[in-house]
């Protein structure tokens, strides 16, 4: 069964407090994405991970580190959340090349108070 | 600047008619788009995708026209149901190169009554 899956789907924390998003995938891609997404400003790519500790930025990095120790998980880190990551946050998972299908995960809703 | 832009962010049909959604592009380098339809509260999938070397890519109700001189496309959905009512996001990337990373436009939201 081919499938993303994201831990918690629903966060609150407060600023300035830590956050972990968790993310699995079960199809052994080599790819993995985190992306934010906000009303009017579609999919932002944070970081986009090749292979096990092969990480890159994406377009907003900025706030965000990953983690990625084994293929099948890759972890999003906000050290000392602030308001405005208020976002919902998706992990997607695809095979190393252009063209390949982008699965995505149903999203981990953050609220940062 | 976006290098991916859809046109609408909203767009309302009644259900029979065809919908018709707008994205244009900058990059003459982008040779693959797909589209992703996206329900609330789930992420996006994969609806139907289409590679520069073609004009035309049909799926059942859905279709996209490309045209490549213009850097523009369109997904037309045929006989548009209340089913469809979703997101739905252009995009585009560099088929068959390494790496996989997409350009995504803005989403437009699909509403169609009944």
């Amino acid at each position: 069964d081919m499938k993303v899956t994201q831990m918690p789907r629903y966060l609150i924390k407060r600023m300035g407090e830590n956050v972990l998003l968790e993310c699995g995938q079960d199809m052994s891609h080599e790819t993995m994405y985190w992306y934010r997404q906000d009303p009017g400003l579609g999919l932002q790519l944070i970081y986009i991970s090749y292979d096990v500790d092969s990480n890159s930025e994406g377009d907003i990095p900025k706030g965000y580190r990953v983690s990625r120790k084994k293929r099948e998980h890759f972890s999003l880190i906000l050290d000392s959340a602030k308001t405005n990551q208020t976002s919902v946050y998706f992990c997607a998972s695809s095979r190393d090349w252009g063209g390949a299908e982008q699965f995505f995960g149903p999203g981990t809703r953050l609220t940062v108070l | 600047q976006q290098q991916v832009r859809q046109s609408s962010q909203s767009l309302t049909v009644w259900e029979g008619e065809t919908a018709i959604l707008n994205c244009s592009y900058e990059n003459s380098a982008f040779d693959y788009f797909p589209w992703y339809q996206q329900f609330p509260g789930e992420g996006p999938a994969l609806l139907i995708a289409i590679r520069s070397v073609s004009d035309k890519k049909e799926d059942g109700r859905f279709t996209i026209f490309f045209n490549k001189r213009e850097k523009n496309l369109s997904l037309h959905i045929k006989d548009s149901q209340p089913g469809d009512s979703a997101t739905y996001f252009c995009a585009a990337s560099l088929y068959g190169s390494s790496g996989n990373k997409l350009i995504f436009g803005i989403g437009t939201l699909l509403s169609v009554k009944p």
